[in-house]
């Protein structure tokens, strides 16, 4: 099975930080990773899929880069709205996709 | 618009069965394979089992092999997931989810297991 970890575990930032979440995969999954946010109570919400295409809808302050085994989620510019739980998925073992443990976002 | 709506969830003891079901509107659910996604309480994701578009292929994750089924009948656009042999660890909100196909100049691709389209969730409780 693939793992996937997820760094850091929780982070603080304040409204209009630059945020990164990184996102290991325990082998390589080539470019077969997305990205999701979840708020509390509320099911996810798929930001980016592919490592980097964004998915129509979301701001342009998100984006996603890597391949292979290393991802990053950057958000440029922190907004309000932003405050949640983020997950990363690896979909290369396809149905047998895994999710990270997430990271969650709170402010400071 | 395009909506998936569970129900059926509830509290059940440990060994019994429950079955969910996932309505869904606003896209032609024929054409798509079909996801449950499932939540520990205070947890993170996991993915339980896919039905392909017509039903003729399922495959689920090692923790429900052999206790879950996953089935759908298009013609009530409707998705479910027969629970049996339930256990604690089981306890969870399910999601059912449906996967992104993105068109572009005429031509469609749908990345593996990308999920645009969640239910808003139904709890499954199992305890004694």
């Amino acid at each position: 099975d693939i793992q996937m970890t997820q760094s850091p575990s929780s982070l603080s930032a304040s409204v209009g930080d630059r945020v990164t979440i990184t996102c290991r995969a325990s082998q390589s999954i080539s470019s077969y990773l997305n990205w999701y946010q979840q708020k509390p109570g509320k099911a996810p919400k798929l930001l980016i899929y592919a490592a980097s295409s964004l998915q129509s809808g979301v701001p342009s302050r998100f984006s996603g880069s890597g391949s292979g085994t290393d991802f990053t989620l950057t958000i440029s510019s922190l907004q309000p709205e932003d405050f949640a739980t983020y997950y990363c998925q690896q979909s290369y073992s396809t149905p047998h996709n895994t999710f990270g443990p997430g990271t969650k976002v709170d402010i400071k | 618009q395009v909506q998936l709506v569970e129900s059926g969830g509830g509290v059940v003891q440990p060994g019994r069965s429950l079955r969910l079901s996932c309505a869904a509107s606003g896209f032609t659910f024929s054409s798509y394979g079909m996801h449950w996604v499932r939540q520990a309480p205070g947890k993170g994701l996991e993915w339980v089992a896919v039905i392909s578009y017509d039903g003729s292929n399922k495959y689920y994750a090692d923790s429900v092999k052999g206790r879950f089924t996953i089935s759908r009948d298009n013609s009530k656009n409707t998705l479910y997931l027969q629970m049996n042999s339930l256990r604690a660890e089981d306890t969870a909100v399910y999601y059912c989810a449906k996967p992104l196909l993105y068109c572009s100049g005429g031509s469609c691709y749908s990345p593996p297991d990308a999920f645009d389209i969640w239910g808003q969730g139904t709890m499954v409780t199992v305890s004694s």
